[in-house]
């Protein structure tokens, strides 16, 4: 299983920019790149992934390194309800394991 | 359209009790996974239920066990309780098995253990 590195926490101030970094040099070539947040007090939420080209959604934004060792997820402009623990999982669609393996994440705070 | 649905949310027992928690799959998956969330680490993969049966399992003792029912809802069941048991339960649906990359999440069933 790839191993990832995440900061303990981060902090932002509302309505700024948030880049949110990972590190996973041990990653497959076949492993995409998952992102989960968790809200105080509720189960985990999906995020965005990728595999090797950046993706966008509603919620976010992936950057995926060149040589895949790392992503950033990006949220544009933070707000309160961004405040959350944010995970970073690699996960292999084509094998026998069906489950996601999550580290201790990134706690964000988002300052008014 | 519901999402995952758990219950109960919260429960308190004592050591050496068992304890059933439940879970409803989002509508159209039909593979449940459950997850342990300890005070401030990330979720611990227990097991996953497919088509009616146990298909993968993390590293959690036979205390641990599980059942899914023909219409996908599934049950984890911890058999003589310890003080370590005290966690949020998490139960996560996905259409299928490869699909476990993005899992929807119930909000949890707390148990406390005294």
């Amino acid at each position: 299983d790839a191993k990832t590195t995440q900061p303990n926490s981060m902090e932002s101030n509302e309505e700024e920019p948030v880049h949110l970094p990972c590190n996973h040099s041990t990653i497959s070539g076949t492993d995409y790149i998952h992102w989960y947040r968790q809200l105080p007090s509720q189960g985990p939420e999906y995020v965005i992934h990728g595999l090797t080209s950046n993706v966008n959604n509603r919620m976010a934004s992936l950057a995926i390194a060149e040589d895949r060792k790392s992503s950033t997820l990006i949220l544009h402009r933070a707000t309160l309800r961004d405040a959350a623990v944010y995970y970073c999982i690699p996960f292999y669609y084509g094998g026998s394991q069906g489950n996601l393996i999550f580290g201790k994440g990134t706690k964000l705070s988002v300052k008014p | 359209d519901a999402g995952v649905t758990q219950s109960p949310t919260h429960l308190i027992k004592t050591r050496g009790q068992q304890v059933t928690l439940r879970c409803s799959p989002k509508s159209g998956h039909d593979t449940v996974s459950w997850y342990q969330q300890a005070l401030g680490q990330g979720p611990q993969f227990i097991f996953q239920y497919y088509e009616e049966e146990e298909r993968q399992r993390g590293n959690f003792p036979d205390r641990f066990s599980g059942h899914q029912f023909p219409n996908y809802s599934s049950e984890l069941n911890v058999n003589a309780l310890l003080l370590g048991d005290s966690a949020l339960y998490l139960c996560a649906s996905s259409p299928g098995r490869r699909g476990a990359g993005e899992l929807f999440f119930g909000e949890g069933s707390r148990l406390t253990v005294l």
